[in-house]
């Protein structure tokens, strides 16, 4: 039982260059979410899907395409990668629903630096 | 605009005293607020929750307390120990489909 996984560990991209980070989970969740860790600003969702087949925006998605493949994977693309997207990356997944809160299962993280 | 204020930002604490990390939010509809712990180079994981209508919860040496009225929670960790030493975020979630906001973290160091 890996958790969430994350791939790759660590990227250098150039501006204007793309990339897609990927993210997938063996716990069966239902809802997986993308967020990135700045210093001084937290964790900031980016994008979120509920469940398979739908997506929707967080807080700071510009820059940012998602794609959930299937209940598994959920991938995030930045087109054409500036400066400002240099940052952590995580993915996260967690079961749905419920009055309960559902603990968010984080991914190891990515490492971008776009240069 | 920041929906969850987390303060202070670093926290310097001798081993075996008392580490407090407070947060505010606005937001009448956050139904839970957990906290995280996030170790270098390791994603976050969930430490302990709680729900607005509990004033306090206790596992171990981690507390939370909650003023519902004042719109206030706090973080207490009790006897800190040097592998407490992490950074430590608060969050709040608003319902639905376990969506939080998360605050700016705290970096906490345990001195020996």
């Amino acid at each position: 039982n890996a958790g969430v996984t994350q791939t790759p560990k660590f990227q250098v991209l150039k501006t204007g260059q793309s990339m897609t980070l990927q993210c997938a989970q063996d716990m069966n969740h239902n809802s997986m979410y993308w967020y990135r860790q700045d210093p001084g600003m937290g964790l900031r969702l980016i994008y979120y899907s509920a469940s398979e087949g739908t997506t929707d925006k967080g807080e700071v998605p510009n820059g940012y395409n998602v794609s959930r493949l299937n209940k598994r994977e959920f991938s995030l693309r930045l087109e054409s990668a500036a400066p400002s997207q240099t940052s952590v990356y995580f993915c996260a997944s967690s079961s749905r629903g419920g009055f309960s809160y559902n603990e968010q299962f984080f991914g190891p993280g990515t490492r971008l630096t776009v240069l | 605009q920041q929906q969850v204020k987390q303060s202070p930002q670093s926290l310097i604490v001798q081993k075996g005293g008392i580490s407090i990390i407070n947060c505010a939010y606005e937001n009448t509809a956050f139904d839970y607020f957990p906290w995280y712990q996030q170790f270098p180079g390791k994603g976050p994981a969930l430490l302990i929750a709680i729900r607005p209508d509990v004033s306090e919860k206790k596992e171990g040496r981690f507390t939370i307390s909650f003023n519902k009225s004042a719109k206030q929670f706090s973080l207490h960790i009790m006897d800190s120990q040097p592998g407490d030493s992490a950074t430590y975020f608060c969050a709040a979630r608003s319902g639905g489909y376990q969506k939080v906001t998360f605050g700016i973290g705290t970096k906490l160091q345990v001195i020996p």
